[in-house]
């Protein structure tokens, strides 16, 4: 069975400050990992992910995650963040075509 | 595209009635899952379907809750009767064989349950 901790429900931080929100996963197999986004009354969309290849992952709005398998983790970091960038963020684990299960939400919160 | 479009984007109604939900994926997906979302369970999936196959429906709360997707452009998530522990963001996403892991999601119904 897979499982998805986010260490963190809420991040408070200042505008151009730096971020990392994180998340750690426990599987006993290979696995494909995802950071979602929920801005505030809308779906989820997709941040960024790691499927193979480098352990670096970019995705959008400046947001990247590493990929780090001797710890399970998967943390999320922008190296400076803006007002529009408070959100929900989720982290997911999938499995081969497994679905996606998903952490509990880190609530970033970035003030002026 | 226009996404994933749902439907009511919020419903608000009395225990002990039916209450139905619905959404169209995006045109050309083959699954479809359906979420419900609260700030005690966090983001759950309820029951996903392949090519409007009910897969797996092991996260159906209960018998009260019913799915179905009669066509690969329709489906319904229906509570019958609802209660007020029913409250929560419903969503509904969709995707491909080969894009399984990313998952497009609609806006969401939020139910309130009164």
């Amino acid at each position: 069975a897979q499982s998805v901790t986010q260490l963190d429900s809420q991040v408070p931080v200042f505008e151009e400050a730096p971020v990392e929100l994180r998340c750690n996963y426990s599987s006993s197999v290979s696995v494909y990992l995802f950071w979602y986004v929920q801005y505030p009354n809308q779906g989820l969309q997709l941040l960024l992910k790691y499927l193979s290849g480098s352990t670096l992952v970019k995705g959008i709005n400046g947001f990247e995650a590493e990929f780090n398998k001797s710890q399970t983790s998967f943390h999320l970091r922008k190296p400076s963040v803006h007002i529009s960038d408070t959100a929900e963020y989720f982290c997911a684990v999938s499995h081969a075509g497994n679905m996606l299960t998903f952490g509990g939400g880190t609530r970033l919160m970035v003030k002026p | 595209d226009a996404g994933v479009i749902q439907s009511p984007r919020h419903e608000v109604t009395e225990m002990g009635q039916e209450v139905t939900l619905r959404c169209k994926p995006i045109s050309g997906h083959d699954y479809l899952f359906w979420y419900r979302q609260t700030m005690m369970r966090g983001l759950e999936l309820l029951i996903y379907f392949n090519n409007n196959v009910p897969i797996d429906d092991s996260g159906m709360p209960e018998d009260r809750f019913s799915a179905k997707m009669p066509n690969a452009s329709f489906s319904t998530l229906k509570i019958q009767p609802s209660e007020p522990r029913d409250s929560a963001v419903y969503f509904c996403a969709s995707t491909t064989t080969t894009g399984l892991h990313e998952q497009y999601f609609g806006p969401g119904t939020r139910l309130t349950v009164t």
